[in-house]
């Protein structure tokens, strides 16, 4: 059974472009959720998605967006970058939608911002 | 705001020690609480806890959960340098994500 995947896996990403991230979630998870880790402030929430609805949204900016669709791939976007975006993005699958399930993590995209 | 704070932040222990790694929680309406292992990629899973006092074992790791005093412990013992690695603990509460703390650097040396 395949893991989390994420693409890309590395990029660099010039001050005021976007980036767009892409995870396919284990086969049979619907829940996809996204975290931002850098080391200073160590892993944080992003947001969170079942059945290709936004369930819950940590506290970052607006130009950080995601969506699901209808196959529970999701994407991660973030516009007008700054070098502070600069980090390992991770996504996540779990199979249902209640709690208590077992969360698997991708092996995360890692973000450079120049 | 769901506050976890992992302790010790770090420590160096030799092969075949036995490590201790604590997790205290503060969360509305507790899920679960997960271990992860993290080595310069993806945080691995390692145990899932939702009840008090019940210990879940894998190989020579082994974890449980204190809903009472809001805390977890996981146990390492008969280290490997194998077993070098950043431990993240997470709670899970009612809101669909989870709050890590800042974890644990585990060094083994040979």
């Amino acid at each position: 059974k395949a893991g989390v995947t994420q693409t890309p896996r590395y990029l660099i990403k010039t001050r005021g472009q976007q980036v767009t991230l892409s995870c396919s979630p284990i086969s049979g998870h619907r829940s996809v959720s996204w975290y931002q880790q850098t080391p200073g402030q160590g892993l944080q929430f992003l947001f969170e998605y079942f059945s290709e609805t936004q369930r819950n949204k940590g506290n970052f900016p607006g130009r950080f967006s995601g969506r699901q669709f209808s196959n529970s791939r999701s994407e991660m976007n973030v516009s007008t970058l700054e070098l502070g975006d600069s980090a390992l993005y991770l996504c996540a699958s779990s199979s249902l939608a209640g709690f208590g399930n077992t969360i698997y993590f991708g092996e995360g995209s890692w973000l450079t911002v120049v | 705001e769901d506050k976890v704070v992992q302790s010790p932040l770090s420590l160096v222990v030799h092969e075949g020690d036995t490590v201790t790694l604590n997790c205290s929680y503060e969360v509305t309406n507790f899920r679960s609480l997960l271990w992860y292992k993290q080595e310069k990629k993806a945080p691995t899973f390692l145990f899932m806890l939702t009840s008090s006092g019940i210990e879940k074992k894998s190989g020579r790791l082994s974890s449980i959960l204190d809903k009472k005093e809001l805390f977890s412990i996981l146990n390492i013992t008969a280290t490997q340098t194998g077993d070098s690695a950043i431990y993240l603990c997470a709670v899970e509460g009612d809101d669909y994500k989870l709050s890590f703390g800042a974890g644990t650097t585990v060094t083994v040396r040979a």
